[in-house]
């Protein structure tokens, strides 16, 4: 059980082009979602924090205008990076947890390595 | 603001050895600890998760301690096998209402056959 998805696993895409990432939980309700940024060799920074129906929570020094997130559902939060540029190639990973999870515990999913051309 | 610090950055150890991960956190208020593994271009395995009331979580040859008092987490890994070869991270869920992780920069093992 648990298990969290994100497609696509990889994207390339054209600067100034947007993409758009899924993250579904497959077996369990997920009220809330986690999205972040992981760059080669470094630690994961959390980017932002999606309650489903609400709008989502950015870190300090997040782009919201440039990170769309949407958590319309109880099973699905999408990530847009829009007008995107080679300093957002990186690699995204997504979790999630019900209310029902013990200890806050968040699920991963495989994560989506992004490049721009 | 919580931090999370892992020494070493990157170790190398021959197969069989035992070893020991160290993890740091500067705010002792948290409410649990995890340990993940990651594998290059791959997603979080969880293996470890200790609650703030607890010393230590054992899972076959990995074993986990907490110290929340001096803000210190270790990971033992026991007849290490070069499959253990991967990033470890450490997180911790701070004691505020967010119940987000804080990760830290991990420590890349290196298991030689």
């Amino acid at each position: 059980g648990a298990v969290v998805s994100q497609h696509p696993s990889r994207v390339i895409c054209k600067s100034g082009t947007s993409v758009k990432i899924e993250c579904r939980s497959l077996d369990f309700q997920a009220t809330t979602m986690f999205w972040y940024r992981q760059f080669p060799k470094q630690s994961l920074m959390l980017m932002a924090t999606s309650n489903e129906g609400s709008k989502a929570t950015y870190e300090q020094g997040v782009e919201k205008d440039k990170f769309l997130i949407n958590h319309a559902s109880l099973t699905l939060s999408t990530l847009t990076v829009t007008s995107a540029h080679p300093e957002d190639s990186s690699f995204y990973i997504c979790s999630a947890r019900s209310m029902t999870t013990p200890y806050y515990e968040q699920y991963f999913g495989p994560g989506t390595r992004l490049t721009v051309t | 603001k919580q931090e999370v610090t892992q020494i070493p950055a990157a170790l190398s150890v021959p197969e069989g050895e035992n070893l020991v991960l160290n993890c740091s956190f500067t705010d002792s208020a948290i409410y649990n600890l995890q340990w993940f593994r990651q594998d290059p271009g791959k997603g979080l395995t969880s293996l470890l998760l200790i609650q703030s009331s607890q010393r230590e979580q054992t899972s076959g040859r990995l074993n986990a301690s907490l110290d929340k008092s001096s803000g210190r987490s270790t990971l033992y890994i026991a007849a290490s096998q070069p499959g253990d070869s991967a990033t470890y991270l450490c997180a911790v869920i701070g004691g505020d209402s967010s119940y987000k992780l804080i990760f830290g920069s991990g420590t890349r093992l290196l298991v030689r056959p």
